[in-house]
């Protein structure tokens, strides 16, 4: 059973726009959260993370936010570039624990 | 520059031959991970080391083994490769906990 869900798939995202990337989880033990961006025939590389003491992070144009009450986490790319077309992977993790459970990935499509 | 190494991009090979992946970091990272990733099925964890000698199971290791005699060195086995095995194996590699994990390049298996 998958402890970390990405519903979504694919998005598709006009240049300039945002991107809103959607996370859910179950285990209420998790309290450290990452974004993973994989381009094809690459491995994915570190984007963003958040400890679950905070409800959002900024990094330039990158944004997560964690709701945990709705175990709930979204990543926010603001202006979406072409460039940013990859696949999107989230990943939680508990303190003490050195697994990383990650969720089935969304595809970004941004269109110029 | 921090780098994972995964020894090969591509590979082919036959049903029940014995294959090794082999992957090398460079950061003096305690612990070192092997996922597999399939399209809606995201990254799954097969096996990860916290030390050298030290291998704990994932979700998914049935058919695989790993070694870690060297902490910079984290090799994957799979005893008879099946055509289940067919896939994207990714390697990579963490200080301590509640830090991002960096990934090798991806070894592509097709087992024929």
């Amino acid at each position: 059973d998958q402890q970390v869900k990405q519903n979504s798939p694919s998005l598709s995202v006009q240049e300039g726009r945002i991107s809103i990337l959607n996370c859910d989880y179950t285990n209420s033990m998790f309290d450290y959260f990452l974004w993973y961006k994989k381009y094809p025939a690459e491995g994915p590389t570190f984007l963003i993370s958040i400890s679950s003491i905070k409800d959002k992070n900024e990094d330039g144009r990158f944004t997560v936010f964690l709701n945990k009450s709705a175990k709930h986490l979204s990543l926010h790319i603001v202006p979406s570039q072409p460039g940013d077309s990859a696949v999107y992977f989230c990943a939680a993790s508990r303190s003490n624990f050195n697994k990383f459970y990650f969720g089935s990935g969304t595809k970004l499509n941004v269109k110029p | 520059d921090v780098k994972v190494t995964q020894s090969s991009r591509y590979l082919v090979k036959r049903t029940g031959e014995k294959v090794f992946l082999e992957c090398v970091q460079d950061m003096d990272h305690e612990n070192m991970f092997w996922y597999r990733q399939d399209p809606g099925l995201g990254l799954r964890l097969i096996y990860f080391s916290y030390d050298v000698k030290m291998k704990e199971k994932g979700d998914i290791p049935e058919g695989y083994s790993v070694s870690r005699e060297k902490k910079e060195r984290f090799s994957l086995i799979l005893e008879s490769a099946s055509t289940n095995q067919t896939s994207m194996y990714l390697c990579a590699s963490s200080s301590v906990v509640n830090t991002e994990a960096f990934f090798g390049q991806g070894t592509r298996l097709t087992v024929v």
